[in-house]
């Protein structure tokens, strides 16, 4: 199945610093989406991006598909953005999402 | 609010026994799956079902069993439990199937089942 590398596994920002997360993919995705899980546990869809360029708020991600990678951003950071993302691509004949390990972010106040 | 309701939000139990986890899908979506997320091994397809029937199967052990009965709700069982099903179980649902085609949907998940099983 499709490899899914996230980086880096940890960040750790001030409140109002911006960010990028990386996701890098082993094989051609059909489908792409980042979920964000917060400290209650809750998995929450922020993206469903199989190419191309998306916003939404404080948040953008970006996903080059024959590059095989995407990226998320997270601009002004608020303590509220703190939690693990996931990046879920999924890929040939195959249309369930494949979860990376996730980055966890904490943001300080 | 993702408005997939999974129940219980935690259960407790022995290891050999029986669980049942109960999803109920948001209005209109017709695909529901089940994924277990551990520490070792972080969040792992189970199964998927769509409009009532088994549409693609991932690492889901011989011990379990899932089905999605008409009014589209379901229910992951598990048996003989060991030590190591102890985990965060989540049911995700979707519009479409996702099995092909150039239109899938994105996935929305419950707030999950924990499992501890001593």
């Amino acid at each position: 199945g499709i490899q899914v590398e996230q980086s880096p596994p940890d960040l750790i920002l001030q409140e109002g610093a911006n960010s990028t997360l990386r996701c890098n993919f082993s094989d051609s995705v059909n489908n792409l989406q980042w979920f964000h899980q917060n400290p209650w546990g809750q998995l929450i869809n922020l993206f469903y991006i199989p190419s191309g360029t998306k916003q939404n708020g404080r948040l953008s991600a970006t996903t080059v598909a024959t590059e095989r990678y995407s990226l998320l951003y997270i601009s002004s950071s608020q303590t509220t953005d703190s939690g693990v993302y996931f990046c879920a691509p999924s890929a040939g004949g195959s249309y369930i999402p494949t979860f990376g390990r996730g980055t966890s972010l904490i943001v300080h106040p | 609010d993702s408005g997939v309701t999974q129940t219980p939000k935690h259960l407790i139990t022995a290891t050999g026994q029986r669980v049942t986890l109960r999803c109920s899908p948001r209005s209109g979506d017709l695909s529901v799956y089940w994924y277990q997320q551990s520490l070792d091994q972080g969040l792992q397809f189970l199964i998927q079902y769509y409009n009532g029937e088994e549409r693609a199967k991932g690492n889901i052990l011989e011990r379990f069993s899932a089905q999605q009965f008409p009014d589209l709700h379901s229910e992951l069982n598990l048996s003989s439990l060991e030590l190591g099903d102890s985990a965060l179980y989540f049911c995700a649902s979707s519009a479409r199937d996702n099995t092909g085609g150039s239109y899938n949907s994105p996935l929305h998940f419950g707030n999950g089942t924990r499992l501890t099983v001593t």
